[in-house]
């Protein structure tokens, strides 16, 4: 089992929706985690990162953590063109490595 | 955060050479890794590079391979070793800043072996 599993998609979504992204882990210690984007050929860059349970909120982007299922998704509201991108999932246990999702990648049509 | 500089950006390579990568961050920071992301998958964990030390490997990376240095704080180089056309990849340096959890990355280098 991995320790870290996506959906590889695509997910595609219209202008305008949301889009929902998820990610499942399988270390129940596990006590941080984030989200990073990746533009085709280019390098990941964070865009969220989330400790506690529930949601966090930074702009059009919800982070939620739930530990009990081992479950961490990203919303992206009023998606944009310019969010097509895949989206790695990165969980890090006990404050050692990382370890990094496939990824899911997102298209959103105009 | 800091910001991290990594070259080169890319390079095509004749089998059987070796090539160094460079990544320099502005400012001191505790860990320095290394990663591999080969066409279309995540990220594989090379190595953690330690400051003085020699560096920790990942089950399936050796030294002789990929050795790493990491003389100080603010910089680390990977060199891939007597290379194939199977170590055609993107190779990112990563930091953690001292006191926090995220990760940043190196633009990554783009390395093609023919």
């Amino acid at each position: 089992q991995k320790e870290v599993e996506q959906n590889s998609g695509p997910l595609s979504v219209p202008e305008g929706a949301i889009a929902s992204l998820n990610c499942t882990y399988s270390d129940r210690v596990s006590q941080s985690f984030f989200w990073y984007r990746q533009y085709s050929g280019k390098s990941p860059e964070l865009i969220m990162s989330i400790y506690s349970n529930g949601d966090k909120e930074d702009g059009r982007f919800t982070a939620q953590l739930n530990k009990a299922s081992q479950y961490v998704s990203l919303l992206i509201r009023d998606s944009q063109p310019s969010d097509s991108a895949t989206y790695l999932c990165a969980v890090i246990p006990n404050f050692n490595k990382f370890y990094f999702g496939s990824g899911t990648k997102l298209n959103v049509k105009p | 955060s800091a910001v991290i500089s990594q070259k080169p950006s890319r390079d095509i390579c004749q089998r059987g050479t070796s090539l160094t990568i460079q990544c320099q961050v502005d400012s001191q920071v505790t860990m320095m890794f290394w990663y591999r992301q080969q066409p279309g998958q995540s990220l594989t964990l090379i190595a953690t590079a330690n400051q003085g030390s020699e560096a920790t490997y990942e089950s399936g990376f050796v030294i002789d391979k990929f050795p790493i240095s990491r003389p100080n704080l603010t910089f680390s180089t990977l060199t891939v070793s007597n290379m194939s056309p199977e170590d055609s990849s993107i190779y990112l340096c990563s930091f953690r800043d001292t006191g926090r959890t995220e990760a940043f990355f190196g633009q990554g280098t783009r390395l093609t072996v023919v």
